[in-house]
């Protein structure tokens, strides 16, 4: 079982509407945990970071972690055609970086 | 400028070669990491290094060597190359403080 695991997708979300990506990880040792997207043929960006239990805001952007039930979520309000991507899950094993594969966001005009 | 860089962009060899991958960030940061990428499984981890002259294994080091004799180069080389490795290679290096994660532009890598 991979340590991180993501719902490839894709998964279509209205212009306008939210957008919701989850994100379970295996290590309970786990302290740090990242969001990025990526473009197709692009490297990946980092848009969120958490490292506390319960919310963080960023702009359109939400990070949630649930250390007790080992979730990460990314909740991205008010969706844009420029948030199509693939949005990936990374966690800090040991300083490690482990990534999920991703989950494919697409966004309906 | 400053940045993370990788080179060759591109590059199509053949099985049994040696081939390797350059990593160059000027930074200074401790960590770097490599990383392949595949359709199905997404980024990979193949080794990191915390500073010069240490270097770890990742998720898939099999058939990889590094090194990394500076601070801001991590060479990647596959001793002899098969056509399994053919993927997309990214170097990556971490800022501490705030961390964030930096990534270079990317190897296309072609083993026919």
């Amino acid at each position: 079982q991979k340590e991180v695991e993501q719902n490839s997708g894709p998964l279509s979300v209205p212009e306008g509407a939210i957008a919701s990506l989850n994100c379970t990880y295996s290590d309970r040792g786990s302290q740090s945990f990242f969001w990025y997207r990526q473009y197709s043929g692009k490297s990946p960006e980092l848009i969120m970071s958490i490292y506390s239990n319960g919310d963080k805001e960023d702009g359109r952007f939400t990070a949630q972690l649930n250390k007790a039930s080992q979730y990460v979520s990314l909740l991205i309000r008010d969706s844009q055609p420029s948030d199509s991507a693939t949005y990936l899950c990374a966690v800090n094993v040991d300083d490690k970086i482990i990534f999920g594969k991703g989950t494919r966001l697409h966004i309906l005009p | 400028d400053a940045g993370i860089t990788q080179s060759p962009r591109y590059k199509i060899t053949e099985t049994g070669r040696q081939v390797t991958l350059m990593c160059h960030q000027t930074w200074s940061h401790s960590y770097m990491f490599w990383y392949r990428q595949d359709l199905g499984h997404g980024l990979r981890l193949i080794y990191y290094s915390a500073a010069a002259d240490i270097t770890d294994k990742g998720e898939v080091p099999d058939g990889y060597v590094v090194s990394r004799s500076k601070t801001e180069n991590f060479p990647l080389t596959l001793e002899s190359a098969t056509r399994s490795q053919t993927s997309v290679y990214f170097c990556a290096s971490i800022r501490l403080a705030p961390h964030e994660q930096f990534f270079g532009p990317g190897t296309r890598l072609t083993v026919l």
